[in-house]
């Protein structure tokens, strides 16, 4: 089906585990960004990509790392997983490079740092 | 740089009743305001949007929203509340940095409950 899917949806995981969270689109947009949801905080931006090969740090990378080496693949890793790090994560896309853009959220990924 | 402020973290209406959800923008150019919802267990989907052009702008779902720069808002309404309406809100503001750029950034957004 076309859209934007997220793997695993659910993750338990211990401190120091390194952790890979999958984010796939079919519809070939330029644009993906990671979010985490934290209540009191909304959705912070951790990293995004302009397009294969080229990503960028948002508001809040530190202890993340991102690759980009499909244009439909944009996964997300732990490196060694904080309980800071417990959180909602958001793939999204979005098509062209304006502003105005709507984003596409993918159903998220809920992960527990124990 | 640019900021979202939503009034409320959690509001609650009667069904039928009137749907306000506040948000205050403040940016250093003009920007591009966003209105998303997430229902349950689901990620955010756009609700309606304000880019240029007539200040009122309706969304899906009978919501609209009111561009309004003197008071650097763009308040969320619905005239009648349906029990379908309960989610969380997010105001978001873009300003146009550039081609290319990332900057949209979210408010902490607001709860509405729906009371039968």
């Amino acid at each position: 089906d076309a859209g934007i899917t997220q793997s695993p949806r659910y993750k338990i995981t211990e401190t120091g585990r390194q952790v890979t969270l999958m984010c796939h689109q079919t519809w070939s947009h330029s644009y993906m960004f990671w979010y985490r949801q934290d209540l009191g905080h909304g959705l912070r931006l951790i990293y995004y990509s302009a397009a294969a090969d080229i990503t960028d740090k948002g508001e809040v990378p530190d202890g993340y790392v991102v690759s980009r080496s499909k244009t439909e693949n944009f996964p997300l890793t732990l490196e060694s997983a904080t309980r800071s790090q417990t959180s909602v994560y958001f793939c999204a896309s979005r098509a062209g490079t304006s502003n105005t853009g709507e984003l596409f959220f993918g159903e998220g990924s809920r992960l527990t740092v124990l | 740089a640019q900021s979202v402020t939503q009034l409320g973290s959690h509001v609650s209406v009667s069904e039928g009743a009137l749907v306000l959800l506040r948000c205050n923008y403040s940016s250093s150019v003009p920007p591009y305001l966003f209105w998303y919802v997430q229902y349950p267990n689901q990620g955010l989907q756009l609700l309606l949007k304000y880019t240029t052009g007539a200040t009122l702008v309706k969304g899906i779902n009978g919501f609209e929203a009111e561009f309004k720069k003197s008071e650097t808002s763009f308040h969320l309404t619905k005239p009648s509340a349906h029990m379908s309406d309960a989610a969380e809100y997010f105001c978001a503001v873009s300003a146009d940095s550039g081609a290319g750029s990332y900057q949209l950034t979210f408010g902490k957004g607001t709860k509405l409950s729906v009371i039968p």
